[in-house]
């Protein structure tokens, strides 16, 4: 499985865009990019995935260069409730292998 | 909306009891999978379960066992319960494929 490297933490006020990059150098193929996020005493919540290009939904967008090896999540304005814990996933979508989360990205947004 | 639910959402049970955590999903899921989670470690996969009686083991599969006799339900088994196994545990599933997991609420356990 290929190993992703976050930043531990990221520090934002509100109204503004942030940017978490996930660095997969080793990313294969048929590999998919896929992020969650978690609030505190709650599981995880996936907000987003992708393989290439641009993908963009109500929450948030992925950005994907061309050799896949990393990724950006997007968040427009964020807000207040947005501060949570941000975990990048890299893996097959087509068989039975489970994902590997990782410590993830610890945002704070402050007023 | 998917709804993975956890029998207990706290639990505090002595050193070499057994435990059992169960957990029910309603979506008719193929997968389903059991994480622990500690600060600073984020969520470590345990097994995970992709059919009925199919299991395999995740990242950290010591000290622990599962049971998957109704595609709906997932039970971790902590054979002989240890200080070292406190934590929060997550279950989640998921159609085809790993990808969207949904999780259910968390059971905090400590084992004293």
């Amino acid at each position: 499985l290929a190993k992703t490297t976050q930043p531990i933490s990221m520090d934002s006020y509100e109204g503004q865009e942030v940017n978490i990059t996930c660095s997969h150098n080793n990313i294969a193929t048929n590999d998919y990019i896929t992020w969650y996020q978690q609030f505190p005493s709650q599981g995880p919540r996936f907000i987003i995935q992708g393989y290439k290009t641009k993908v963009t939904n109500e929450v948030a967008s992925l950005f994907i260069p061309a050799d896949r090896k990393s990724s950006t999540l997007s968040l427009p304005r964020v807000s207040l409730s947005d501060t949570a814990v941000y975990y990048c996933l890299v893996g097959d979508n087509m068989g039975r292998r489970a994902l590997t989360f990782g410590s993830g990205t610890r945002l704070q947004v402050q007023p | 909306d998917v709804k993975v639910t956890q029998s207990s959402r706290y639990l505090v049970k002595r050193t070499g009891e057994k435990v059992f955590l169960e957990c029910v999903q309603d979506m008719d899921h193929e997968n389903m999978f059991w994480y622990r989670q500690d600060p600073g470690l984020g969520l470590r996969l345990i097994y995970f379960s992709y059919d009925v009686k199919m299991k395999e083991k995740g990242d950290i599969p010591e000290g622990y066992s599962v049971s998957r006799e109704k595609k709906e339900r997932f039970s971790l088994i902590l054979e002989s319960a240890s200080t070292n196994q406190t934590s929060m545990y997550l279950c989640a599933s998921s159609s085809q494929g790993p990808y969207e997991q949904y999780f259910g609420p968390g059971t905090r356990l400590t084992v004293t």
